[in-house]
């Protein structure tokens, strides 16, 4: 059983389009960070989130941290073929150094 | 300054052969993780280290799996003999070990293909 659930698992959009992924458990998470994957790489930070209803924005992608520190959503708007690849979110469990992956949103951005 | 760094990136091996996977974490990095990652899914905790204790291998297959951390440093992670189904990318990733705030840095990977 995934402690974090990702969705959608597959998603492949045009350039442009807006978009949005989704993390989600019945878990409370000290705090939550989503990394992007690109083939042949290891996966690379994106964000840290920490407070309940925390926004952070990062260029065209804005994470949010729900209010119970259960979910998070990425969303990335006008997608461009660079941001290809599997977006991973990773909670922080309330035994510190414990980070427990999400199963991972493949992302597809077509020219 | 300096990343994850694994070694070999690439190995194929035939099933029941032993193969190992080094790696060289962040300077100062007091945790070190192994994980295990499946095409196109999440990462899977193998190991973890504080400084040279493993103080979780709780999902590590000890029966075939072995690890080290020597001095709190270097890591190797072997298998021994390797099975069809150890395919994958076997990750290494190290932290500072700051509680919630913490950050893992993950190196590029080590794929394994077992034929």
């Amino acid at each position: 059983t995934q402690l974090l659930e990702q969705s959608p698992q597959f998603l492949s959009i045009q350039e442009g389009e807006n978009l949005t992924v989704y993390c989600n458990s019945s878990s409370v998470f000290s705090s939550l960070q989503w990394y992007r994957q690109e083939p042949g790489e290891g996966p690379v930070l994106l964000v840290t989130v920490v407070t309940g209803g925390e926004v952070k924005k990062l260029k065209r992608l804005t994470f949010q941290f729900g209010d119970a520190r259960k979910d998070s959503s990425l969303h990335i708007t006008a997608a461009q073929t660079g941001d290809t690849g599997l977006y991973l979110c990773a909670g922080v469990g309330n035994n510190f150094n414990k980070f427990y992956f999400g199963s991972g949103t493949k992302l597809n951005v077509k020219p | 300054e300096a990343g994850v760094v694994q070694s070999p990136r690439y190995k194929i091996i035939e099933k029941k052969q032993p193969v190992a996977f080094w790696c060289n974490p962040i300077s100062g990095h007091n945790t070190l993780y192994w994980y295990l990652q499946n095409l196109g899914q999440g990462p899977e905790l193998l190991i973890r280290y504080e400084n040279e204790e493993a103080v979780d291998d709780s999902q590590l297959p000890k029966d075939r799996f072995s690890a080290e951390r020597l001095k709190g440093v270097d890591s190797t992670l072997k298998i021994q003999p390797a099975e069809l189904g150890d395919s994958a990318v076997y990750l290494c990733a190290s932290s500072l070990g700051q509680g919630h705030r913490d950050t893992i840095y993950f190196g590029e990977g080590s794929w394994l293909t077992v034929v």
